[in-house]
């Protein structure tokens, strides 16, 4: 069975610092990763998606990495801002329908 | 505002009261799901829909029924809810839930039953 696990469960960094979490599947058969930003009270919002055949995906500050052999993904946030401060998931597919979520990150940028 | 809305946001429910919790759409999405949400245990998969009439389990459904009467409404229904199922919902939504699709989510309802 697939499983999930984020590295660290909480982050505390200063403004400006860049960083990396890091994100651990158990089984390397996926269709794809996906990392997605949590803030109370406003569900889950999509960063970045990386298929099985890619090795990274860039969007603005983020960077996601997929190395599937090793079953890791981390993604990179450059120059990290007060309003980063959230929870990361990640979530992987392992086939058919059902996503697999990671228990998160929760990361708080200090100004 | 292309959005997935939910309600309701917050319900506190007793034991065995029947609830419903509403999903609604304005994408035209084909794919819709529902997670359940707990603290250590990460969002886990309740049920999905491929498309209008066609419903199938998830990782945890006992519990839970769903329907898809029309392509933009996905309800959520507890018969007879217990207090384990006490959690943070989500639905989501995907274009036609392919493995290139982003899921788009839904604010959340944090349910609790006593």
């Amino acid at each position: 069975k697939q499983e999930v696990t984020q590295i660290p469960a909480a982050l505390s960094v200063p403004e400006g610092e860049n960083l990396v979490l890091n994100c651990s599947f158990t089984d390397s058969a996926i269709y794809n990763l996906q990392w997605f930003r949590q803030d109370p009270g406003k569900g889950l919002t999509s960063l970045l998606l990386i298929q099985s055949s890619q090795r990274e995906q860039t969007s603005g500050r983020l960077n996601a990495s997929l190395d599937k052999s090793s079953g890791r993904s981390t993604l990179y946030i450059a120059a990290s801002q007060p309003g980063d401060s959230a929870t990361y998931l990640c979530a992987v597919r392992p086939s058919g329908q059902n996503f697999v979520f990671g228990p998160g990150t929760r990361l708080s940028v200090l100004p | 505002e292309a959005q997935v809305t939910q309600n309701p946001r917050y319900l506190i429910t007793v034991t065995g009261k029947k609830l419903t919790v509403t999903c609604s759409q304005n994408m035209n999405h084909e794919y819709m799901s529902w997670y359940r949400q707990d603290p250590g245990l990460g969002l886990r998969q309740i049920y999905y829909s491929m498309n209008v009439e066609v419903t199938d389990k998830g990782d945890v459904p006992e519990g839970y029924k769903v329907s898809r009467k029309e392509k933009r409404n996905f309800p959520l229904i507890l018969e007879s809810p217990s207090p384990n199922q006490t959690s943070l919902y989500f639905c989501a939504s995907s274009l036609f839930g392919t493995i290139t699709d982003t899921q788009y989510f839904g604010p959340g309802t944090r349910l609790t039953v006593l």
